[in-house]
């Protein structure tokens, strides 16, 4: 109950075109879901972060979408550029706790 | 600027000579955690801090210890490294208003010779 089941592993888009990625939940208590993107040799860095509240976030090029009854969310990238190339996280922890709960990660290749 | 600072960057040891890794932080979080992340793995909690209060993780090996001297620094202190734990270690920090948010540094990319 405890898992993020997230899809897909890997990902290869070409330039200008838009990135999914998805991510599903079991535990209904969880009600934050923060995504993070993480380049080769770096940590990760939070991109982008919703809250059951709402059904859509957008930062720049960057979306995410969720699904509360589905207990489903996935990060849109619009326009990907191979700068975008790096493994993305989702994440998702419940309140009053200090843990995230990560996805196994998506690597995502924009080729040019 | 940085917020979460890891040292050193890049550790070579022995197998079953002791190392420590430090991190520190300048955003006066209360939350300090480690990680774990092998090769194309998510990162793997070993434990975190709440102010001083520790909380280790069940499968955390007793191999691996912390020690939070203040609320700016955190180390990790591998006892007797093998090598499955050659691995990136990550700190990050949470609290303030955003506190669900974990901010994390750029690691310590250690090998096990």
């Amino acid at each position: 109950q405890q898992q993020v089941k997230q899809s897909p592993q890997s990902l290869i888009v070409q330039k200008g075109g838009i990135s999914i990625i998805n991510c599903a939940y079991e535990n209904t208590a969880f009600d934050y879901f923060p995504w993070y993107q993480q380049f080769p040799g770096k940590g990760p860095a939070l991109l982008i972060a919703i809250r059951p509240d709402v059904s859509e976030k957008k930062e720049g090029r960057f979306t995410i979408s969720f699904n509360k009854s589905a207990k489903q969310f996935s990060l849109h990238i619009m326009d990907s550029q191979p700068g975008d190339s790096a493994t993305y996280f989702c994440a998702a922890s419940k309140g009053g706790s200090e843990k995230l709960v990560f996805g196994k990660g998506t690597k995502l290749t924009v080729n040019p | 600027d940085a917020m979460v600072i890891q040292n050193p960057r890049y550790q070579v040891t022995q197998f079953g000579k002791p190392v420590t890794l430090s991190c520190s932080q300048t955003l006066n979080h209360n939350v300090m955690y480690w990680y774990q992340q092998k090769s194309s793995q998510a990162p793997k909690l070993l434990f975190h801090y709440y102010d001083k209060d520790f909380n280790n993780e069940a499968d955390t090996p007793d191999n691996f210890q912390s020690r939070r001297p203040n609320t700016s620094f955190c180390f990790l202190d591998i006892r007797s490294p093998g090598l499955g734990d050659a691995a990136m270690y990550l700190c990050a920090t949470a609290g303030g208003p955003s506190a669900d948010t974990q901010y994390f540094g750029p690691g310590t990319r250690l090998t096990v010779l």
